[in-house]
């Protein structure tokens, strides 16, 4: 069984700019959250998605946006991007709320 | 939020085990306990889950107090492979998937 799969893995943008992650869950789960994860603050969850509804978000503003689709699949969007924004991006897939979460590997992302 | 307390870091040998604390004294009556590691450069990996009595699985144990203010991870044979950071998270049960990462304890394993 494939893993979490996430794209792209690593992505350098400006400040300003605003970029678009990728999440594939693992076939047949549900559910899909997105962590951030730095240096100074650790792993912060930022959203949870479940049939396609966010059920859960974190403390971010809200220039920090998601969705997901009808097979399950999720995209993050941030906008404006600010410098602080560089972190590791991790997506988490479960069959169901509170099951275990696996986690994919991440996308590096980097602000200039 | 309830929040858990954890070393920042553990030592151990290989092949011996290892016991990683985790204190929550604030937990309420509908708080999962959950286990996550981390190895270097990849994504966190469940590792255990429990709400009230002890659970075993192929990767650890979950020893969970009686009054549950406190748990224990409990690793039986540690191999290099066990070196990372070790979070102890506290789950309400209608918080979905939300989980709150602390610091974790950083576990290193001698050979």
């Amino acid at each position: 069984k494939a893993g979490v799969t996430q794209t792209p893995r690593y992505l350098i943008k400006t400040r300003g700019q605003q970029v678009t992650l990728s999440c594939s869950p693992i076939s047949g789960h549900r559910s899909v959250s997105w962590y951030q994860q730095t240096p100074g603050q650790g792993l912060q969850f930022l959203f949870e998605y479940f049939s396609e509804t966010q059920r859960n978000k974190g403390n971010f503003p809200g220039r920090f946006s998601g969705r997901q689709f009808s097979n399950s699949r999720s995209e993050m969007n941030v906008s404006t991007l600010e410098l602080g924004d560089s972190a590791l991006y991790l997506c988490a897939s479960s069959r169901s709320r509170g099951a275990e979460q696996y986690f994919g590997p991440g996308t590096r992302l980097t602000v200039t | 939020d309830a929040k858990t307390t954890q070393p920042n870091s553990m030592e151990s040998n290989e092949e011996e085990p290892v016991h990683l604390p985790c204190n929550h004294s604030t937990i309420s009556g509908t708080d999962y306990i959950h286990w996550y590691r981390q190895l270097p450069s990849q994504g966190p990996e469940y590792v255990i889950h429990g709400l009230t009595s002890n659970v075993n699985n192929r990767m650890a144990s979950l020893a969970i107090a009686e009054d549950r203010k406190s748990s224990t991870l409990i690793l039986h044979r540690a191999t290099l492979r066990d070196a990372a950071v070790y979070y102890c998270i506290l789950r309400r049960d209608n918080a979905g998937n939300m989980l709150t990462f602390g610091g974790g304890t950083r576990l290193m394993v001698k050979p």
